[in-house]
This record gives C-alpha cells, structure tokens and sequence, in this order.
C-alpha cells in the first residue's frame, strides 16, 4: 500500500491569510494530483505534476512536487473563501498499471 | 465531451437489498476506478477495473460487494444484503488508456443511505 499522508488534516483562516498543505509518503510516484472537492460534489482535478522538483502555479494555487518525487505541497495565497473544500492529493504508483493512491485530505475553511 | 456520469445520485436501501451503482466513464476512457468516502473523511480505494477485467480489488470487501466493467456499457459496483454501514459516498473516476501521465476524472457520486 502506497500510503500519502495529508496535514494538516483540517484548517480553519480567515480571509486574505496564506496557508500550506502537505502530502508526505515514503514511496515515489510517478506523478501526483491534487483535487479540490465540495460538499455534496465529487473531487476536482485542480493540476498534475509529474517531474521532481516541479512548480505549478494556478491562479494563487501554486503546487509543488518534491525532488525525489515522494511529496508535494499546495500553498494558497490571500486565501477566499470560494477555497473552502476538502483537498486530496493522489499519487500514481509506477508499474501498477495506472493505480491511483489518495492521502487522507485537508478540509480547509476560509472565514470571511 | 460529457464527464464521469454516475446514478443515480441518491439511492435509498432497507437493509437486506441489493444497491447497483452505475458509473459511465469519459468518452475514450477505459479504465475505471471506485471508491469509497465517509462523511469528513478522504477516499477509500476500492476497485479498479478496465473493460471486462479486474486489475485491483484490494479494496473492496471479500463479501457482499462486486464490481463488473463489461465491454458495453457502463461499469456497475453492485452491494448485496447491505448493511448500515454500507451508507457512504461511492466515487466513481475514469481516466485514458496507458501511456503517458494518467489523470483520473470524477462523477459526482452515489450517495447510498441504508435504512
């Protein structure tokens, strides 16, 4: 089993703050998603990185895939409260054929 | 090109019935995976299939619990006598044949309540 963990696993800002989240396994992926999802909904593809050391950035979204592939983090700046959602990152394990592994979610909550 | 579409949306059950969730998955996509969400709670992997085979069902209950991707059709996750604890979210996502970076796309979901 290719376990990600996710921290932390809930948080709660206000409006206009930054935050981080973290998605750490000791296995290496050979890429990485990160989904956004809302209540009631199913989880959204927000980006995919797939090189070590990689940055991505969408909008005030900017993701980040560690060096030896094992990690990743989502920063968010000046944080709305249309971010408010439960995040999951997913990692593609290689030579499984495609297996998706999800971490165990950030559900963040942007106070206005 | 419509996404994941999964139904229903809302499935009722007393205990003891069988619950059959259906997932289509994108146009091109062969390969279909489900899961599992409890309120407050991140996906639990629990099938993984492409057209007419099984690649992954690690996560899926020995018991009661199956799942089929025919070569029509859609892909059916089908629970037998459910139970109480059965009642969660069941997930749907499709992605493309291999090769390359694979990126799996979601339906909105089978919210199943056993009653």
């Amino acid at each position: 089993t290719q376990l990600l963990e996710q921290s932390p696993q809930f948080l709660s800002i206000q409006e206009g703050e930054n935050l981080t989240v973290y998605c750490n396994s000791s296995s290496v992926f050979s890429s990485l998603q990160w989904y956004r999802q809302e209540p009631g909904e199913g989880p959204v593809l927000l980006v995919t990185v797939v090189t070590g050391g990689e940055v991505k950035k969408l909008k005030r979204l900017t993701f980040q895939f560690g060096d030896a592939r094992k990690d990743s983090s989502l920063h968010i700046t000046a944080a709305q409260p249309g971010d408010t959602g439960l995040y999951l990152c997913a990692g593609e394990a290689p030579n499984t054929g495609n297996q998706f592994y999800f971490g165990t979610g950030t559900s963040l909550t942007v106070i206005p | 090109n419509a996404g994941v579409m999964q139904n229903p949306r809302h499935l009722v059950r007393r205990r003891g019935q069988e619950a059959r969730l259906r997932c289509s998955p994108m146009k091109g996509h062969s390969h279909v995976y489900w899961y599992r969400q409890l309120p407050e709670e991140g996906l639990k992997f629990m099938v993984y299939l492409q057209k007419e085979n099984i690649i992954d069902e690690s996560g899926m209950p020995k018991e009661r619990f199956s799942a089929e991707f025919p070569k029509e059709g859609p892909s059916i996750l089908r629970i037998q006598q459910v139970v109480r604890g059965d009642s969660a979210a069941y997930f749907c996502a499709s992605s493309p044949a291999v090769g390359g970076v694979t990126e799996a796309f979601f339906g909105q979901g089978t919210r199943l309540t056993v009653v």
